[in-house]
């Protein structure tokens, strides 16, 4: 299996500011590489795929960039909505997903 | 309105078995892949098992293949998941999620999942 590994495993922001969140796979996996953002109770939301490519309906202050091994998640101008554990995860085979990122006030 | 929703969680003990259902509304279930991901409390995100577009083709985890068993019903829109030889470590939230319409490997729709807990 390809193994996702996410940092920080959190961290602590204020509304306006950019957090970026990175994610190593253990071997290439092109740009096979989804987000998702999910808040305590409710069921993942995707936001991006295909490493960059933003999900319909998602804002545009998230944004993806990386190829290979190595993936960032950005997300800017930081909304009150945007507390949350985000996860990464591979699709170039059989899905894994990373330990996930939560997103805490500063 | 695209829905999915969950059903068949309980409690049951080690060794035991369950059959979750997924009810799967505002598409067509023959156009997109589907899949049971599944979160342990206060954990992260384990992919299961999924059914792929063409009818028949099914995969899954190593920690679940000879014990879990997928199945579909296209008369009556729904996604089976029977789960065997229950284990403590099976205990979790189960989400049914539809693969993207592109791309059958990442889930853009998901239910509000149904909660299996293994315990003697």
């Amino acid at each position: 299996d390809i193994q996702m590994t996410q940092s920080p495993s959190s961290v602590s922001a204020s509304v306006g500011d950019t957090v970026s969140i990175t994610c190593r796979a253990s071997q290439g996996i092109d740009s096979w590489l989804g987000w998702y953002q999910q808040k305590p109770g409710k069921a993942p939301q995707l936001l991006i795929y295909a490493a960059s490519l933003l999900q319909t309906g998602v804002p545009s202050r998230f944004r993806g960039s990386g190829f290979g091994t190595d993936f960032t998640l950005t997300i800017s101008d930081l909304q009150p909505e945007d507390f949350a554990t985000y996860y990464c995860q591979q699709g170039k085979n059989s899905p894994t997903f990373g330990h996930g990122t939560k997103v805490e006030v500063k | 309105e695209v829905q999915l929703v969950e059903s068949g969680g309980g409690l049951v003990k080690p060794g035991g078995s369950l059959r979750l259902s997924c009810e799967l509304s505002g598409f067509s279930f023959n156009d997109f892949s589907l899949n049971w991901v599944r979160q342990a409390p206060g954990k992260g995100l384990e992919w299961v098992s999924s059914s792929g577009r063409v009818a028949g083709y099914f995969y899954y985890a190593d920690s679940v293949k000879g014990r879990f068993t997928l199945s579909r019903d296209t008369a009556s829109d729904s996604l089976f998941l029977q789960m065997n030889d229950l284990r403590v470590d099976d205990s979790a939230l189960y989400f049914c999620a539809r693969g993207h319409r592109y791309y059958d490997n990442y889930f853009d729709y998901w239910g509000r999942g149904t909660l299996v807990t293994v315990s003697s």
